[in-house]
């Protein structure tokens, strides 16, 4: 089956460091990956929807200037968290679909950030 | 806008019973796709069960069924024969059926499942 490679599975960094996490699609191309931002105990939040070759569009409340989003090619998004702060502390999410509209969205393993 | 609403915050079950979790949401679409997911503590998203709005035979995976009423925009998740593997986090979504960026998924917020032994 498809699967959605994301690294890395975990980060501690220190406030004011920025972070990048990785999602890739291992056996199919993604022309969209979404971003979800999930904090302990509560549901999944929609960041941003990566296109390849386009500017990601942001979900109303998140800062695009802070969660900056790449989708270079069909395998590969990446978030980066700038000028991370202990708020930005959480569980993050990406998500792929293949080009078949009625396929599922295949979820990455997440990671945990951490920021100190 | 689209929501989607869990309105059981836990759930608990004993081990060989069965269990619903009720979900509802919210759409003028009249295409769309449901979905029930399930998190574990190791926090993976696994996909239980989908259901396309267009079908009206409900679906069925296993041990897992839905009760699609699209009339009411009710969409419940039963598990039979409940096993301790069962616990997790359960979210229901809901899904627009066209591509881009229409194609996010929208997470109610969840019911934690809990199976007794």
């Amino acid at each position: 089956g498809a699967v959605v490679s994301q690294h890395p599975s975990w980060v501690i960094c220190k406030s004011g460091t920025s972070v990048k996490i990785e999602c890739r699609s291992l056996d199919f191309q993604a022309t969209t990956m979404f971003w979800y931002r999930q904090f302990p105990k509560q549901s999944l939040m929609l960041m941003a929807t990566s296109n390849e070759g386009s500017k990601a569009t942001y979900e109303q409340g998140v800062e695009k200037d802070k969660f900056l989003i790449n989708h270079a090619s069909l395998t590969l998004s990446t978030l980066t968290v700038t000028s991370a702060h202990p708020e930005d502390s959480s569980f993050y999410i990406c998500s792929a679909r293949d080009s078949l509209g009625s396929s599922p969205l295949h979820f990455g393993n997440g990671t945990r950030l951490t920021v100190t | 806008a689209q929501t989607v609403t869990q309105s059981q915050p836990e759930m608990s079950v004993q081990e060989a019973e069965t269990v619903t979790l009720s979900c509802t949401y919210d759409t003028s679409e009249s295409d769309y796709y449901l979905f029930w997911y399930k998190q574990p503590p190791s926090r993976q998203m696994i996909l239980v069960i989908r259901q396309e709005a267009y079908k009206q035979q409900n679906a069925t995976e296993n041990r897992f069924s839905v009760n699609f009423q699209k009339a009411a925009k009710s969409f419940s998740l039963k598990i039979s024969d409940s096993q301790l593997g069962d616990a997790a986090m359960y979210f229901c979504a809901y899904r627009f059926p066209y591509g881009g960026a229409t194609n996010k998924l929208i997470f109610g917020t969840g019911t934690l499942l809990a199976v007794q032994p």
